[in-house]
């Protein structure tokens, strides 16, 4: 079966710009979650969606933001971009939510701020 | 407080010997679920293994154990026969509140663990 597919794999975005991450869960999949992965901070927990609900939510600002789609898609989004929000963004799904058992994680997107 | 805590950034390995990682993790809540993950270069988080709070039994998966002490709050991963490819960053996570609807992975900083031939 196919992985979890996470688009676009690079991405350099200047200071002030807004970026949008996709990630296409494995098909049947329908709890989607985001984490973000720097080097100070290790892997941080954003969000977690399940039947384009938002479930459970980190602490990170009101410019860091998502959504799903009715086929269980899921964007973040990150507005007004910073020098730290430089990270790989982690995407993994799951069948149910909040069952770590059963995520399977995408190979990421790796964000570059300028 | 940290609720994960690895305390190996590093570690080397000879091909073929077994390895310890070291997991410490700090909870109230009495049910939880332990996990390790592999991170190899190309960014891919793999699931590894996992103990919940109340399994009676250490886990296991192929060349991978957990060595779950609940009183000291330990969850140690012992990877045996290691193999080249096990050359990665492996991270310790823990999911309170386990088996609710809710509930992230909280990560520890990881350890990069290098097999030498």
């Amino acid at each position: 079966k196919a992985g979890v597919t996470q688009t676009p794999r690079y991405l350099i975005k200047t200071r002030g710009q807004q970026v949008t991450l996709s990630c296409s869960p494995i098909s049947g999949h329908r709890s989607v979650s985001w984490y973000q992965q720097t080097p100070g901070q290790g892997l941080q927990f954003l969000f977690e969606y399940f039947s384009e609900t938002q479930r459970n939510k980190g602490n990170f600002p009101g410019r860091f933001s998502g959504r799903q789609f009715s086929n269980s898609r899921s964007e973040m989004n990150v507005s007004t971009l910073e020098l730290g929000d430089s990270a790989l963004y982690l995407c993994a799904s799951s069948l149910s939510p909040g069952d770590p058992r059963g995520y399977t994680f995408g190979s990421g997107t790796r964000l570059t701020v300028v | 407080a940290q609720k994960i805590t690895q305390t190996q950034p590093g570690m080397f390995v000879q091909e073929k010997e077994a390895v310890t990682l070291d997991c410490t993790y700090d909870t109230s809540d009495p049910s939880y679920g332990l996990f390790w993950y592999k991170q190899p270069s190309s960014g891919e988080m793999i699931f590894l293994i996992y103990q919940g709070s109340y399994d009676q039994q250490n886990a296991t998966e192929g060349r991978y154990s957990l060595n779950f002490q609940k009183a000291r709050k330990s969850a140690n991963l012992v990877i045996s026969a290691s193999q080249l490819g096990d050359s990665a960053m492996y991270f310790c996570a823990m999911r309170e509140n386990y088996g609710g609807s809710q509930g992230n992975l909280i990560f520890g900083k990881g350890t990069k663990l290098s097999v030498k031939p």
